[in-house]
């Protein structure tokens, strides 16, 4: 079936440095990109979206950039804090005989180290 | 954020055992989704439902049943489950085509 490539799997980076996360899709229908925060024990909470007709998008020390040429749109976190420290999902939009789903990437485990 | 809410939280049952878990969401959306999450295989689809009576087949779906009762409820059924079924599972909702779906807490299932 359809699949979102998601990298890394794993990521560290020092306290205050950006962290980039990078995923592919294979529909060119797709046309709503969302990522997702994972804290241990909690439910995947929405933290940015992107839709088709824009490139990217900016809020609160995250940046999305999206390629539609490319089926490419990736995660930037600046100035990374321990907080941050979290599992992130991207996801993206698909139709399947009529309705609607996320395929979502398998995920990227990110540790900020103090 | 939409409420979106799971019960039980937590389960324990045996092998062959008869699973019920319930979804609830009280946002009027119109999709609601349940999903699995295993360490190294992420959030996998098992079914889904664009409204009441609907029922939509996803990447995981044997071993598991579905009923989508009323706008608000959302049930996955396991009529014999197997150790394999071990796992966290999420609920989700969205309100429409291609929008955010909003992930109720999870219940965590343990087949003996």
């Amino acid at each position: 079936g359809e699949q979102v490539e998601q990298l890394p799997s794993i990521l560290r980076v020092q306290e205050g440095s950006s962290a980039s996360i990078n995923c592919t899709y294979e529909n060119s229908a797709s046309n709503y990109f969302p990522w997702y925060k994972q804290e241990p024990g909690e439910n995947p909470k929405l933290i940015i979206d992107i839709r088709s007709n824009m490139e990217r998008k900016q809020t609160q020390g995250l940046i999305v950039l999206l390629d539609k040429k490319a089926k490419r749109f990736s995660l930037h976190i600046t100035d990374t804090q321990p907080g941050d420290s979290a599992m992130y999902f991207c996801a993206a939009s698909l139709a399947s005989s009529g309705s609607w789903q996320l395929i979502f990437g398998s995920g990227t485990q990110l540790t900020v180290m103090p | 954020e939409a409420a979106v809410t799971q019960s039980p939280r937590n389960k324990v049952t045996v092998t062959g055992g008869n699973v019920t878990l319930s979804c609830r969401q009280t946002n009027s959306h119109n999709y609601m989704y349940w999903y699995r999450q295993d360490t190294g295989h992420g959030l996998r689809l098992i079914h889904y439902s664009y409204g009441a009576g609907n029922l939509q087949i996803g990447d995981v779906p044997d071993g598991y049943k579905a009923t989508r009762t009323t706008q608000e409820d959302f049930f996955l059924l396991l009529e014999l489950a197997s150790p394999s079924q071990t796992s966290l599972y999420f609920c989700a909702s969205m309100t429409g085509n291609q929008d955010t779906q909003y992930f109720g807490p999870g219940t965590r299932l343990l087949v003996l």
